[in-house]
């Protein structure tokens, strides 16, 4: 199985600040990442596609970036509705689809 | 618009089969090119992809569950299902029900992403 790994697992931040998780693959998977947020208590929802095509409706603040192993989820200013857990997951040729182990964003 | 509601017991015992169903309305589940998934998250942790079936049936499952586990569809009712038997402890998670679908196409392959999730249902294995 195709193993995905985010760094940091958790990080504060403030409101307006620049955010940067990463997410790395083995093997490579080309670009077949997507990027998911998910709040307490509710179901994840999908932000980015093809590492870098933001999905309808989702902000422009968010952005996506790499190819291969080496990803990254950029939240340019961070907003107050911002403060979730972000996911990684792989969609490489064929199941089994597999997700990093998630990054909290934390108020500080 | 599609949307995605997952039932079933929220307490099963050790070794038995967990069973749930999920129910798809603003859409159907015979729609080519969708694949139709369970996904879950043990309280605390991360998510698991489970598995999914497709239009025709055919199903895919993770390595970790497969032996375990069976999806199914019911296209009269418009609801595929998750059985998931000699369950533990260690299967306590709530359980989500996702669409995935194309999104987009590139040099021979299509990019896959679970674009609407049920709300999640929770399930306890305790006895």
């Amino acid at each position: 199985d195709i193993q995905m790994t985010q760094s940091p697992s958790s990080l504060s931040a403030s409101v307006g600040d620049r955010v940067t998780i990463t997410c790395r693959a083995s093997p490579s998977i080309s670009n077949y990442l997507n990027w998911y947020q998910q709040k307490p208590g509710k179901a994840p929802k999908l932000l980015i596609f093809a590492a870098a095509t933001l999905h309808s409706g989702v902000p422009s603040r968010f952005s996506g970036s790499g190819s291969g192993t080496d990803f990254t989820l950029t939240i340019s200013s961070l907003q107050p509705e911002d403060f979730a857990t972000y996911y990684c997951q792989q969609s490489y040729a064929t199941p089994p689809w597999t997700f990093g182990q998630g990054t909290k964003v934390e108020i500080k | 618009q599609v949307q995605l509601q997952e039932s079933g017991p929220g307490l099963v015992k050790p070794s038995q089969t967990l069973s749930l169903t999920c129910t798809v309305s603003g859409g159907s589940i015979s729609s080519d090119s969708d694949y139709w998934s369970w996904i879950r998250q043990p309280a605390g942790k991360g998510l698991e992809w489970i598995g999914r079936i497709d239009t025709s049936g055919s199903t895919n499952y993770n390595p970790s569950l497969k032996s375990r586990v069976t999806i199914s569809g019911d296209t009269s009712k418009n609801q595929f299902s998750l059985k998931l038997n000699s369950v533990t402890a260690a299967d306590t998670a709530v359980y989500y029900c996702a669409r995935e679908v194309s999104l987009g196409y590139s040099y021979g392959d299509y990019y896959h992403g679970m674009d609407v999730w049920g709300q999640g249902t929770t399930v306890t294995v305790s006895s």
